[in-house]
């Protein structure tokens, strides 16, 4: 069965720090992964994703992740936050083989400015 | 171009009464997916349906359904309502053709149970 594991619920940094989220997923099979953020008040939307290719996957507003397939990770990265950047983040995967894409528990970030 | 609509935005229900979502998907999607998001829990999957037919099904009890028009407009209902049905119901859309589709999100009907 697939899952996802995010291993920190709430985060807190101030400007300018690095951000690191962990992503662990489970399942017997190729994937694709996927990033989402719902900023306060708007939609979920996706941050970034992976199906093929360098491991090493850019996306919006400066952020970026990186797939071990070893590790079974993704986990997502940013250099140096923003107030703007305070949101949820929920880490996805979807088998290669199907159309259910199952989220991690979300991790929420909160940047002091 | 018009984004997912779900409807009702709110709903306020009681222990023991049905309740019926709706979500039009974004034209030109056929597949439309529900997730059930609660503090602490996330996004639980409940169903994926692409073109009239139920493809993906989640680990919810029988008393979680839903179906698709052909049009790919898609209701979820849910039965005998208990306390821990209190969520933010999410509709997703995607064309349904390739797996390394995104979802694109509606912004959910919040259903309290009394």
């Amino acid at each position: 069965a697939q899952s996802v594991s995010q291993h920190n619920h709430h985060v807190i940094l101030s400007e300018a720090a690095s951000l690191e989220l962990g992503c662990n997923y489970s399942y017997g099979g190729t994937v694709n992964l996927f990033w989402y953020v719902q900023y306060p008040g708007q939609h979920l939307q996706l941050l970034l994703k992976y199906f093929s290719g360098d491991p090493l996957v850019k996306g919006i507003k400066g952020f970026e992740a990186e797939f071990i397939k070893s590790k079974f990770s993704f986990n997502l990265r940013k250099p140096s936050v923003q107030w703007s950047d305070t949101a949820e983040y929920f880490c996805a995967v979807k088998g290669t083989g199907g159309f259910k894409t199952i989220f991690g528990a979300g991790t929420r970030l909160f940047v002091k400015a | 171009k018009a984004g997912v609509t779900q409807t009702p935005r709110y709903l306020i229900k009681t222990r023991g009464q049905q309740v019926t979502l709706s979500c039009s998907p974004i034209s030109g999607h056929r597949s439309v997916s529900w997730y059930q998001q609660t503090p602490g829990q996330g996004l639980q999957f409940l169903f994926e349906y692409f073109s009239e037919t139920q493809r993906n099904k989640g680990n919810f009890p029988g008393r979680f359904s839903g179906r698709q028009f052909s049009n790919s407009r898609s209701e979820m209902n849910v039965s005998t309502l208990e306390l821990g049905d209190s969520a933010l119901y999410l509709c997703a859309s995607s064309f349904g053709t390739a797996t390394n589709e995104k979802l694109f999100f509606g912004s959910g009907t919040q259903l309290s149970v009394l």
